[in-house]
Formats: structure tokens, sequence, C-alpha cells
């Protein structure tokens, strides 16, 4: 069985960092792209970042480009990601997603975890 | 930037009655277009991937349609467990994504 599970979430000032994981089981991590996609509180899914298999591509949004940075570690079956300079409107479920397809087929987050909520916050 | 619009935004309707949801991209994506449901506190599950496929597992009352820049879900004979948010995503540049702003539909 597929499983996503989010840890690394909580309460931090504006300023502050926090590293998110994402620990994956049930299948075999380094065949796969990665995303980051987050929803603040009763507003909708907005995309964060994506990482590929051997982590040579990694793309980020606009609104997170040089605060966040994705990693992964194929031999941990861990998926990351390190939050910078975090601000009041990061604050949101961030949830880690498994992708099929992206090289050679349809594209689509195929599985996701039950999220972590980073809380941005004086 | 590729942008995602969504009509309506939300909705009322009664089980059993027939949905539509339109989505509309700010340019060409072929088919390269999928549509999630997401329920209250849980994660959003894929229902159509590349406009028009059935995830499999859900129920064939959900059919998506279209291709560049309109697309549109179609939820026949609504059932209750199907009131929930839908959001569709354009995937068109490999490993950059877009969702809509989402389209709830709730009970009439």
């Amino acid at each position: 069985e597929v499983q996503l599970v989010e840890s690394g979430g909580g309460l931090v000032k504006p300023g502050g960092s926090l590293r998110l994981s994402c620990a994956a089981s049930g299948f075999t991590l380094s065949n796969y792209d990665m995303n980051w996609v987050r929803q603040a509180p009763g507003k909708g899914l907005e995309w964060v970042s994506s990482i590929s298999t051997t982590s040579y591509y990694k793309f980020y949004a606009d609104s997170v480009r040089g605060r966040f940075t994705i990693s992964r570690d194929n031999t941990k079956k861990s998926l990351y990601l390190e939050m910078n300079s975090l601000r009041p409107d990061d604050t949101a479920v961030y949830y880690c997603t498994r992708l099929r397809g992206c090289s050679s087929s349809p594209c689509y987050d195929e599985y996701w975890g039950q999220g972590t909520l980073v809380t941005v916050s004086s | 930037d590729m942008q995602m619009t969504q009509s309506p935004s939300s909705l009322s309707a009664s089980v059993g009655d027939r949905v539509t949801i339109t989505c509309r991209a700010s340019q060409s994506i072929g088919t390269s277009l999928n549509w999630y449901q997401q329920k209250p506190g849980k994660a959003p599950t894929v229902l159509i991937y590349a406009a028009s496929s059935l995830q499999s597992g859900v129920p064939s009352r959900f059919s998506g349609s279209g291709s560049g820049t309109d697309f549109t879900l179609t939820i026949s004979n609504l059932q209750p467990e199907d009131f929930a948010t839908y959001y569709c995503q354009q995937t068109y540049s490999t490993l950059l994504f877009t969702f809509g702003p989402g389209t709830k539909v709730d009970i009439k």
C-alpha cells in the first residue's frame, strides 16, 4: 500500500525556518517525481514545488522561489521541503504527493499524504 | 504565467442532478488537464486525468471532456457522497503545475 506521511509542521514566527519531511512507503521512491502542494485555511490548492526522480530538475512556484528548497533522499525514502524567510501567507496545510507519469505519459498527483499544518504567526 | 479559471465558483444541486463544471486555461494545454475532488478535512483525490481518462476506482458517473483551453467535468446522477469541492489542474509544462480556484458543490 502506498503511504506518504508528512511531518515537521508547527508554529513559527515570521522570518523563521522550518523543514518538512515526507516518509514514503509501499513503493520505490526513486521511480517517481514528487510534489509539494499547499492549502491555506479555507482556500484552494496551490502547487509549491516539484522534483524529478534523480533531483536533476527542481521547480518552484513564484510565491516561494528563493525561499523554499525541495530535496529528496531516495535511499532514506524521504522527500523534504526546507522553508526559510517564512511569511504569514505561507500558513497552510502542506501535502506531499506522488506523481504519475510526467516523463512519458499523463502527469497527475496520484497519491497524497494527509498533510502537515504550518502556521506562521508572531 | 499559466492561469486557470473555473466556473461556477459554487453551485447547489440535488441528489440525482446532472452537474457540469467548467475549467478554462489561459493558453492551450492540449489535454494536460486533471480533475480532483476534495472533501472537508481530507486530501484531494484524482477523478479524471488527461482531460477525459477516468482514474481507476472512480465511479463512471464522473466524466471529463475538452482540449485546448476549455474543459468540462460532468457528474451525472449526483450522489450524496459527491458533495465536495472540485479542482482542475494543468500539467502542460513538465513538472510545472497550476490549480484552478475550485468549485464547491453543495446540497440544494
